[in-house]
């Protein structure tokens, strides 16, 4: 079956800190990836998602970024933190983009402080 | 406007109600997601539909299309199935297809 990682769980971190959130799907290959945030009292937000290795694309303009440096591996990244990074970010995972079901991670809850 | 309104946004009701909840949508989709949001954050995804009725155990859910609306029921209800309640569009943006989301409800279930 398959299982989806994210961690840490929960990250307090100061403004102008990096970041690092990692995700990894396991059962399952090339995946497409998704990256979400939901910052307090809003929906979802999508800010990335990737359907190959290498492929990334953008939502939304932001200081942060991601990578796929393998199949099921999904890194969401900033150089420096903003206040405004603080959320709950979800990784997810789909076989495919069409009628195809997304499956969500535990989530890692980002205090920026 | 948002392109997924959910309605209510909370909802409180007593063990064993039936309980309700809207979504309206105004675009084109290709399916309908129902998410379910527990209070540690972590989602779960109860149904994905693009036409008629699925149920699985006490929950049900509808859409119609011509209507751009779903519902989500809850039968007999319990205060585990307090959470938050997603509604998510899937649409083709930019060639490729992805979700849109909802607010969310919030429901408490009291015992």
């Amino acid at each position: 079956s398959q299982t989806i990682h994210q961690w840490p769980a929960t990250l307090v971190q100061p403004v102008g800190s990096p970041l690092s959130l990692e995700c990894t799907v396991e059962g399952t290959s090339n995946p497409n990836l998704y990256w979400y945030r939901q910052a307090a009292g809003r929906g979802l937000q999508l800010l990335f998602y990737s359907v190959g290795i290498g492929q990334i694309s953008s939502e939304v303009p932001q200081n942060l970024s991601a990578s796929r440096p393998q199949d099921r591996q999904f890194i969401l990244s900033s150089k420096k933190l903003l206040l405004s990074d603080s959320g709950f970010y979800l990784c997810a995972w789909s076989t495919g983009t069409g009628f195809y079901e997304q499956y969500f991670g535990p989530g890692t809850r980002l205090t920026v402080t | 406007k948002n392109e997924v309104e959910q309605s209510p946004q909370n909802l409180t009701a007593q063990e064993g109600e039936f309980i309700t909840i809207n979504c309206s949508y105004s675009v084109g989709i290709s399916a309908l997601h129902w998410l379910q949001q527990h209070p540690g954050g972590g989602i779960v995804s109860l149904f994905m539909l693009s036409s008629g009725k699925k149920k699985h155990g006490r929950l049900i859910a509808t859409i119609n299309i011509q209507e751009k609306h779903s519902s989500l029921h809850i039968t007999a209800s319990h205060p585990r199935d307090s959470a938050v309640y997603i509604c998510a569009v899937k649409r083709r943006i930019q060639g490729a297809q992805k979700l849109v989301f909802g607010q969310g409800t919030r429901l408490t279930i009291n015992p």
